[in-house]
């Protein structure tokens, strides 16, 4: 069935270095794609979405890029800090069902 | 902006009890909401979408005479847990757009409600 599938399952980065979560989906209809933090005990923040239009977005130190060709998408984390320690989630739009697909999940640890 | 608020955050009730979980967007009118369960390191799993006025729409393997929601406004959906048992303690997060539908726009969460059935 459709799925967004999300790679790595964990990452671990020193303090300062950059960090790239992958996620590939299925459906070639998906126009919109989140990306969403979420912290221990608490509900998933949105951080940064790109729509099927555009390639690529930045906001500060977090970019992500969209291949809609290759169905994948990237978020991309530069000079990692501690606070960035958390579960990441990528999702993209199931057009046909009208709801988004969650992928699984990246837990990023930054090493001081 | 864009802000949504659950209640209560956390609940604990005895099996066969009844339990209700309420969700608000404080600062816009939510077209359509969401609720969602997740399980301890896992990933967030959708089980029925609702939109003001009209009846949720269930996932597959979702049974909506346990799971009862209610979207009466356009700031507030509820979902009941009918007659808990242990196996439905989990984490329930709702979420919120402004759009009918998913497909283009964004959805901000809940902070979760942790649900303890014993």
């Amino acid at each position: 069935g459709e799925n967004v599938e999300q790679h790595p399952s964990t990452l671990s980065v020193q303090e300062g270095d950059s960090a790239v979560i992958k996620c590939t989906y299925s459906d070639s209809a998906s126009n919109y794609f989140p990306w969403y933090k979420q912290e221990l005990g608490k509900g998933p923040q949105l951080i940064i979405d790109i729509r099927s239009n555009v390639g690529e977005k930045k906001d500060q130190r977090i970019a992500v890029t969209l291949n809609k060709t290759a169905k994948h998408f990237s978020l991309h984390i530069t000079e990692t800090q501690p606070e960035d320690s958390a579960v990441y989630f990528c999702a993209a739009t199931l057009v046909s069902a009208s709801k988004i697909i969650f992928g699984s999940g990246t837990r990023l640890s930054i090493r001081p | 902006g864009a802000v949504v608020s659950q209640h209560p955050s956390r609940v604990i009730c005895k099996s066969g009890t009844s339990v209700k979980i309420e969700c608000r967007s404080l600062d816009f009118q939510a077209t359509t909401m969401f609720w969602y369960r997740q399980f301890p390191k896992k990933s967030l799993m959708l089980m029925a979408t609702s939109n003001e006025g009209s009846k949720a729409t269930y996932e597959q393997g979702v049974e909506k005479d346990k799971f009862l929601i209610n979207h009466a406004s356009l700031t507030l959906s509820t979902l009941t847990v009918t007659s808990a048992h242990p196996e439905d303690s989990s984490f329930y997060i709702c979420s919120a757009s402004t759009l009918a539908g998913a497909l283009s726009d964004t959805q901000y969460f809940g902070p979760g409600t942790r649900l303890t059935v014993l």
